[in-house]
């Protein structure tokens, strides 16, 4: 069964600071997603990532994707107060009658000003 | 316009009784989604519609039961509640899988 894993769970880090999370999942999947959660809402989607070398850039956010090592990565560059929120990966996983989401547990970013 | 909405947004309800929650999209997607995000806000998908087809239901009681009028509606019945019950419903809908899936609000549950 595929597992994600996501690290760190927790991040605080400065404001002006770069970061990257994590995403390792356990079996071969082509298409990587990742979200953001703001506490008492819904996701959003930020990136899709459909196949090995992958990269997308949205402002501050930069996503890649490694289907050989089975690992993503979400780099935060200069991190401002305003990306506080959790964020999910989710790796797609083919089933009988079509594929499913399976989300790492989430990495919760604090930017401290 | 909002892309996928679902009500009610809020529900607070005892032990035993039988809710539903409904969801509806105005994207034109083949596909819909119920998750169930925990406490510990870790994601899990409950069931798939695709055309008003049934294609995903994971180890989910079957006390939770889901229903597909059409393509741009899926419902959440739950019956007998449980404490454990008590987490946030997403529905979500997507173009043929695996495309982005675009979430809804939201409906948190809390069973007393």
């Amino acid at each position: 069964e595929l597992k994600v894993e996501q690290n760190p769970l927790f991040l605080s880090m400065q404001e002006g600071k770069n970061y990257t999370i994590y995403c390792n999942y356990s079996t071969t999947s082509d298409r990587l997603y990742w979200y953001r959660q703001d506490p008492g809402k819904s996701l959003e989607s930020l990136f899709v990532l459909l196949s090995n070398g992958a990269v997308k850039q949205e402002g501050r956010l930069m996503a890649s994707l490694d289907t050989k090592a089975r690992l993503s990565t979400l780099h935060i560059t200069a991190a401002v107060h305003d990306l506080s929120a959790t964020y999910f990966c989710a790796v797609a996983q083919r089933v009988e009658y079509g594929n499913k989401l399976v989300f790492g547990a989430g990495t919760i970013l604090r930017v401290k000003s | 316009d909002t892309a996928v909405s679902q009500t009610p947004k809020y529900l607070v309800t005892q032990m035993g009784n039988d809710k539903s929650i409904k969801c509806e999209q105005n994207l034109g997607h083949d596909t819909m989604y119920w998750y169930k995000q925990d406490s510990k806000k870790f994601l899990k998908i409950m069931f798939s519609y695709n055309n008003k087809e049934l294609i995903i239901n994971e180890t989910v009681p079957n006390r939770f039961s889901p229903k597909s009028p059409d393509k741009a509606h899926l419902n959440l019945h739950i019956n007998s509640l449980e404490l454990g019950d008590s987490a946030v419903y997403f529905c979500a809908s997507s173009q043929v899988p695996p495309q982005t899936q675009y979430f809804g609000p939201g409906t948190r549950l809390l069973v007393l």
